[in-house]
C-alpha cells in the first residue's frame, strides 16, 4: 500500500494570504497525484489532477506541484471560499489519500 | 453535466449487510469511458477506496475489504450498488459514490455522500 501523509493537519490562515499544503508519498508516484477540496455537507471537489493540471473551472490562484514522492498544493490570495478541507490522493496504485488539511479562518 | 446522488439507509444492525445505490443522471453508466466506484470517508479510517466496477460487470476491491464487499453496476437503472456484509462499527462512515475514467485514477465527480451508522 501507498501511504500519503500531509502537512500541516490544520492551518490557520487570513484572506489574502499565500498558504501551502504538503503532500508525502511513502513511494515514489511519479504525477500520479490529484487535489480535492472538501466542505461539509457537500461533495469533494477536484481541484488538480497529475500533479499540476488545474481541473476545468478551478481558479487560478489554485497551483500544484511536484513529482516522485513530494508534492505541495499552493493557493494565492486565499479567498473566504477558500477555507475547507483539502486531500491528496495518490493514483499510482489503486488509490489513497492523505488524511486532510483544514484551513480555518484565523 | 453529470451527476451522482447516493441513496440507502441510514442505520444498519451490526452483522447484517449495508447496501447502498448511487444514481447517475446527466450521462451514460455504460459508457466505455467511466468506471464507478465507492469511497468511504470515517474520523478514525479517513477517506478509504473501496472498490471500483465497470460496465461490463469487472470489479476492483481493496484488499482489506474484498471479503466483504460487491460492486455491481445496472444499466438500465442507470445506478450501482454497493454491498458491505458482516457490517460493524468500525463500518460506520459517510460513503461517496465516484465516477473516474481508469481503475487507477483521480475522481469526479463526487456524489454528495450518505452517512451509514452501525449499530444496534
Amino acid at each position: 500500500d501507498i501511504q500519503m501523509t500531509q502537512s500541516p493537519s490544520t492551518l490557520s490562515a487570513s484572506i489574502g494570504d499565500r498558504v501551502t499544503i504538503t503532500c508525502r508519498a511513502s513511494q515514489g508516484i511519479t504525477s500520479w497525484l490529484a487535489w480535492y477540496q472538501h466542505k461539509p455537507g457537500k461533495a469533494p471537489k477536484l481541484l488538480i489532477y497529475k500533479a499540476s493540471t488545474l481541473q476545468n473551472g478551478v481558479p487560478s490562484r489554485f497551483s500544484g506541484s511536484g513529482s516522485g514522492t513530494e508534492f505541495t498544493l499552493t493557493i494565492n490570495r486565499l479567498q473566504p471560499d477558500d477555507f475547507a478541507t483539502y486531500y491528496c490522493q495518490q493514483y499510482e496504485n489503486f488509490s489513497s489519500f492523505g488524511q486532510g488539511t483544514k484551513v480555518e479562518i484565523k | 453535466q453529470l451527476q451522482l446522488q447516493e441513496s440507502g439507509p441510514g442505520l444498519v444492525r451490526p452483522s447484517e449487510t449495508l447496501s447502498l445505490s448511487c444514481t447517475v443522471s446527466g450521462g451514460f453508466i455504460s459508457s466505455s469511458n467511466y468506471y464507478w466506484g465507492w469511497i468511504r470517508q470515517s474520523p478514525e479510517k479517513g477517506l478509504e477506496w473501496i472498490g471500483t466496477a465497470f460496465y461490463t460487470g469487472a470489479t476492483y476491491y481493496t484488499p482489506s475489504l474484498k471479503s466483504r464487499v460487491t460492486i455491481s453496476v445496472d444499466t438500465s437503472k442507470n445506478q450501482f450498488s454497493l454491498s458491505l456484509a458482516s457490517v460493524t462499527a468500525a463500518d460506520t462512515a459517510m460513503y461517496f459514490c465516484v465516477r473516474h475514467r481508469y481503475v487507477s485514477n483521480y475522481f469526479d465527480p463526487w456524489g454528495q455522500g450518505t452517512l451509514v451508522t452501525v449499530s444496534s
